[in-house]
């Protein structure tokens, strides 16, 4: 099936730090959505994306949809150690029908306070 | 309070030996799915169902079943489970098609030994 690319794969940064991640596909999305998981816990959402180039914003977290809609970005100002967990893009294709979202593999933030 | 809810959290059992795996949203959201979750592999999806009776298969469907009888409930079943699926499973839920933002429960961890 479909992949995206998620990278990096983990991160260690000082706590007010900025973070950036991203993900990237082979094929066009038209939704991409941002999650995160804390451990024992299912992912919750924290920002979804309907538009190319649309920049949205959730508290401290900032999300783009991607101009050639194959690419999205999240960006995390002033970290803080509740911030520590695992980030994933979520992305769904933009033929018509009931196509699945697919997953990237996450990201995993530490926060060294 | 809207919530998506999985029993049982844990289990953990044989080879061969039947199990089910329940899943309940009480938001009246049309969409449901299952993912499994592996290290370094992400979510993947298992199955899903635009609504009542209607499913389809995501990208691993081996080895599963899974019903919609009625729109609050998607129960994930393993005929005959082997050892490789071990695994985290997640059940989600979303108000429209697959392209809306998807709600998910607290996870459900599978043994298999």
């Amino acid at each position: 099936g479909q992949q995206l690319n998620q990278s990096p794969q983990s991160m260690f940064i000082q706590e007010g730090e900025d973070v950036s991640m991203n993900c990237t596909s082979s094929s066009i999305f038209n939704t991409w959505l941002w999650y995160k998981q804390d451990p024992g816990e299912g992912p919750v959402l924290l920002i979804a994306l309907y538009k190319a180039g649309e920049l949205t914003s959730n508290g401290r977290l900032t999300a783009q949809f991607g101009i050639t809609r194959k690419d999205s970005f999240l960006n995390i100002s002033a970290s803080i150690p509740s911030d520590v967990g695992i980030y994933f893009c979520a992305g769904q294709s933009s033929i018509p029908g009931n196509t699945p979202l697919v997953f990237g593999k996450g990201t995993r933030l530490s926060v060294i306070a | 309070e809207a919530q998506v809810t999985q029993n049982p959290r844990y289990l953990i059992t044989v080879t061969g030996k039947k199990l089910t795996v329940t899943c309940s949203q009480n938001m009246n959201h049309e969409y449901m799915s299952w993912y499994r979750q592996d290290p370094g592999l992400g979510l993947r999806q298992i199955y899903y169902s635009m609504n009542v009776e209607v499913t389809d298969k995501g990208d691993v469907p081996e080895g599963y079943k899974v019903s919609r009888k009625e729109k609050r409930n998607f129960p994930l079943i393993l005929e005959s489970p082997s050892p490789n699926q071990t695994s985290l499973y997640f059940c989600a839920s979303s108000l429209g098609r697959g392209n809306q933002p998807q709600h998910f429960g607290d996870g459900t961890r599978l043994s298999i030994l």
